[in-house]
């Protein structure tokens, strides 16, 4: 079975600090998202990544930038976390993109509170 | 621009009932369609994916049927359970990415 996990189920940060999300995937998949996950708005892409080094903008990437290092993980960073980044954060993954097969995988999540 | 429409927005049944979810898409050139389901504070959880080139998949109790040139696709649940209770979204990929519908919130009651 895919197995995305994520750091932390639950996270409290205050205004202005700096917070890594980790993802890691053991299925060696290529695609790897954030998305994060707001009553009333759904779920909004914030980044995704093709490939090692390689990223992508998604809906809504102000606030955030992330980092690829490794084919299975996917860190996403709040370069200065701000209230309104309280959100459920969820990381997923997928093989190669252009074909119809391609599934996503998500983790459990993680809600972030900024105070 | 893709958008994706879920029809009810909640649903409350007794247990054993057949039940129909829908979800309908504007833009047919689509990839695939993927059905997810959500607990509560959780994340989520691939319950079936039909290809572009598909009609239908099933697993278990669940069956998907897809209609590209409706624009529509139905999550059907037999014999429902209390344990089926959580919500259901659907997500059509027509470039790299899901758009999601906003989902039906299921209960199944006793």
């Amino acid at each position: 079975d895919v197995k995305v996990t994520q750091s932390s189920r639950y996270l409290v940060k205050r205004t202005g600090e700096k917070v890594f999300l980790e993802c890691v995937q053991d299925m060696d998949h290529e695609n790897m998202f954030w998305y994060r996950q707001d009553p009333g708005l759904g779920l909004r892409l914030i980044y995704f990544s093709y490939d090692v080094k390689m990223k992508e903008k998604g809906d809504i990437p102000e606030g955030y930038s992330v980092s690829r290092e490794k084919k299975e993980r996917f860190s996403l960073i709040l370069e200065s976390a701000s209230t309104n980044q309280t959100s459920m954060y969820l990381c997923a993954s997928s093989l190669w993109t252009w074909t119809s097969a391609s599934e996503q995988f998500f983790g459990p999540g993680t809600r972030l509170t900024v105070l | 621009k893709q958008e994706v429409t879920q029809i009810p927005a909640a649903l409350s049944v007794p247990e054993g009932e057949n039940l129909v979810l829908n979800c309908s898409f504007t833009d047919s050139a689509i990839y695939n369609l993927q059905w997810f389901r959500q607990d509560p504070g959780k994340g989520l959880t691939s319950l079936l994916l039909i290809q572009s080139s598909q009609r239908e998949q099933t697993s278990g109790r669940l069956n998907a049927s897809l209609d590209k040139s409706s624009g529509r696709s139905t999550l059907y649940i037999a014999a429902s359970q209390p344990g089926d209770s959580a919500t259901y979204l659907c997500a059509s990929r027509a470039t790299y990415k899901l758009i999601f519908g906003t989902g039906t919130r299921l209960q199944v009651f006793p």
